[in-house]
Order: C-alpha cells, then sequence, then structure tokens
C-alpha cells in the first residue's frame, strides 16, 4: 500500500536555529497536509498544499510541494520556544479521502 | 463553541474488560475518525465513518469496534481481544467531497493493566 516516509525522527536545534522535516512517498499523490503536535496534546492543522510545486508561508514556517508531488518539507526559520512539538505530514488518498500518516518529526529545542 | 469533545481524558482499566471511549463532534461534519498513537509513534487509522451507519476498517481494526448511529456521535470499543490497548486514542471528524483537513478531539489516555 501507499506508505509515507518522513525525516528526520528527531531534530534538535538551539533557539534561533532552522529546522526542516521532509516527506517522501514512493507514488504521486494528490494533496498533503502538514499537521503540529504539542507535547501532550492533540495534532493541529497547519495548511495543506494541492499544486505541483507549491509554495505556501505562514510568518516563520515555510512549506513546498514537489514538482512530481511525491515528496514535501516544512522549514521553520529562527525556532522558537512556542514551536516545540511534533510535525506531521499527511497525504490525502485519491479514493476515499483517508489521510496517510508520516512518522512525525519531533522538534526539541536545546536548553 | 464548535468542536470534537472526547471523554474521559484518562481511562484505567483491568485486562479483560470493554472499555468504550467517547466521541461527539458539534461541527456538522459527515466523516469521522479514530486513530491509535503510541509513544513517539505517528497515528494508526482504526475505523472510519463517512456517513451515518455505515463504517469501514482502517489499518489496525482487529480487536475495536464503533458504531454511528448519529452523525454527532462516533464511539470506540477497546475489546479484550484487543492485545495492546494501552496507547492514546484520537478522534477526529471532517467534512467530505474535497479534501478536507481533520479536526482533532483532546484524546483519550488508555492504560490497562
Amino acid at each position: 500500500g501507499q506508505q509515507v516516509m518522513q525525516i528526520p525522527q528527531y531534530q534538535h536545534v538551539q533557539e534561533g536555529e532552522d529546522f526542516t522535516t521532509y516527506c517522501n512517498s514512493s507514488t504521486t499523490l494528490s494533496n498533503i497536509q502538514w499537521y503540529k503536535q504539542r507535547p501532550g496534546g492533540h495534532p493541529v492543522f497547519l495548511i495543506q498544499l494541492v499544486k505541483s510545486g507549491e509554495v505556501k508561508k505562514q510568518k516563520r514556517l515555510t512549506f513546498q510541494f514537489g514538482e512530481a508531488k511525491k515528496n514535501s518539507s516544512l522549514h521553520i526559520t529562527a525556532t522558537q520556544t512556542t514551536d516545540v512539538g511534533t510535525y506531521f505530514c499527511a497525504w490525502v488518498t485519491d479514493s476515499n479521502y483517508q489521510l496517510i500518516w508520516g512518522a512525525g518529526t519531533k522538534l526539541i529545542i536545546k536548553p | 463553541d464548535g468542536g470534537i469533545t472526547q471523554s474521559p481524558k484518562y481511562l484505567f482499566r483491568k485486562e479483560g474488560q470493554n472499555v468504550t471511549l467517547s466521541c461527539e463532534q458539534n461541527l456538522n461534519h459527515d466523516a469521522m475518525y479514530w486513530y491509535r498513537q503510541d509513544p513517539g509513534q505517528g497515528l494508526r487509522l482504526i475505523y472510519y465513518s463517512q456517513i451515518v451507519n455505515d463504517f469501514q476498517k482502517g489499518d489496525i481494526a482487529e480487536g475495536y469496534s464503533v458504531s454511528r448511529e448519529k452523525k454527532e456521535s462516533f464511539p470506540l470499543t477497546v475489546t479484550s481481544a484487543q492485545k495492546n490497548p494501552t496507547a492514546f486514542y484520537l478522534c477526529a471528524s471532517s467534512s467530505t467531497g474535497v479534501a478536507y483537513e481533520q479536526y482533532f478531539g483532546p484524546g483519550t489516555r488508555l492504560t490497562v493493566t
């Protein structure tokens, strides 16, 4: 079946450094969504990408969708403590609107 | 306020007992989902429902059962047949028709000893 690989599993950064997480799929899919889960919380929708090569920005967050629609990335510039959490990508299946979730990348700010 | 509620937040049960987790939404969403999350892991789909009185198995349905008698409600029963029931259970809902985002409830942490 369809699978999504998300890397890295963890990323430790100093506050103020940048953070990037990547998602790759073996097949071309229609849309990708990104979610953030704070420690002890529930996933919260961030954004959806639909078009090939699409780039969207939300303040310090930049989301990209690959030209072939097989990969996506989330980049955070100058991380802050409020960015701490796990970031998930989720691919939207074509047939029944289920999401296929990546394993998530945990952003940890070094003390 | 519109949203999804799950209760209880924490639940403790003995092995061999069935337990039902509640999920209610007032967002008027047609689709509802149940996920399981283990520590440090992603979300795995247990069951989903796109319309009242209909539901489909997800990737890890064994040992779980659901019902969808009302649009607003999608309870999940963790049966004694589930080998490793201790986990964080998340309920979500979304509109259908196009790829809409999913809205999640706060989750229920189930511990079975």
